[in-house]
């Protein structure tokens, strides 16, 4: 399994972008990189899901370099609301794997 | 369409006593899962089920047994409560990723177990 390496936590202002990194050295060639957010007392739910290069939704983009060694969450203009704990996960979404959540990252967004 | 459904929601227990948390989901997928999150960490997986008939541990399993009752169903059982396991419990399924799907996982909305 490969493991991803996010920062504990990070700040921001509303109506900024904010830019999460994860780092996975030993990501498999097919494996997918997804990334999850959780709210306070809630499960996580899925946010983005990527392979390579640019992937966009109509929350976030996922940015994933040509080695794959790395991936970034973009959150355009956060608002109040988008303060969750932000998860990376790397491996085969194929279906009944060992699907290992880390630590997260803490997003608080300030007025 | 319900997705995933836990209960109970609350629970507290003594110590050493048992009890069973029940999942179901009602979108025909595959694999589930149950996990534990204490407060101001991340998810650690409990067990696993990649599919009805098979369950497998994740990183935290001692202290806990499961069961895949049919391809809805998956309970986790406490035989015998500690303080440690006072914690929120989640249980998610997924189904396999393919043309129209991510493989993503849906989560239920908890279960909050109190030990004393």
């Amino acid at each position: 399994l490969a493991k991803t390496t996010q920062p504990i936590s990070m700040d921001s202002y509303e109506g900024q972008e904010v830019n999460i990194t994860c780092s996975h050295n030993n990501i498999a060639t097919n494996d997918y990189i997804t990334w999850y957010q959780q709210f306070p007392s809630q499960g996580p739910r899925f946010i983005i899901q990527g392979y390579k290069t640019k992937v966009t939704n109509e929350v976030a983009s996922l940015f994933i370099p040509a080695d794959r060694k790395s991936s970034t969450l973009s959150l355009p203009r956060v608002s109040l609301s988008d303060t969750a704990v932000y998860y990376c996960l790397v491996g085969a979404e194929t279906g009944g794997f060992k699907t290992i959540f880390g630590a997260g990252t803490r997003l608080f967004v300030k007025a | 369409n319900a997705g995933v459904t836990q209960t109970p929601k609350f629970q507290v227990l003594k110590t050493g006593q048992s009890m069973t948390l029940q999942c179901a989901q009602d979108m025909n997928h595959n694999s589930m899962y149950w996990y534990r999150q204490d407060p101001g960490m991340g998810l650690r997986l409990i067990y696993y089920s990649a599919s009805e008939g098979t369950t497998d541990k994740g990183e935290v399993p001692n202290g806990y047994n499961v069961s895949r009752l049919n391809k809805r169903e998956f309970s986790l059982r406490l035989e015998s409560a500690a303080p440690s396991q006072t914690s929120v419990y989640f249980c998610a399924s997924r189904s396999l990723a393919g043309a129209s799907n991510t493989g993503e996982l849906f989560f239920g909305e908890g279960s909050r177990l109190t030990v004393l």
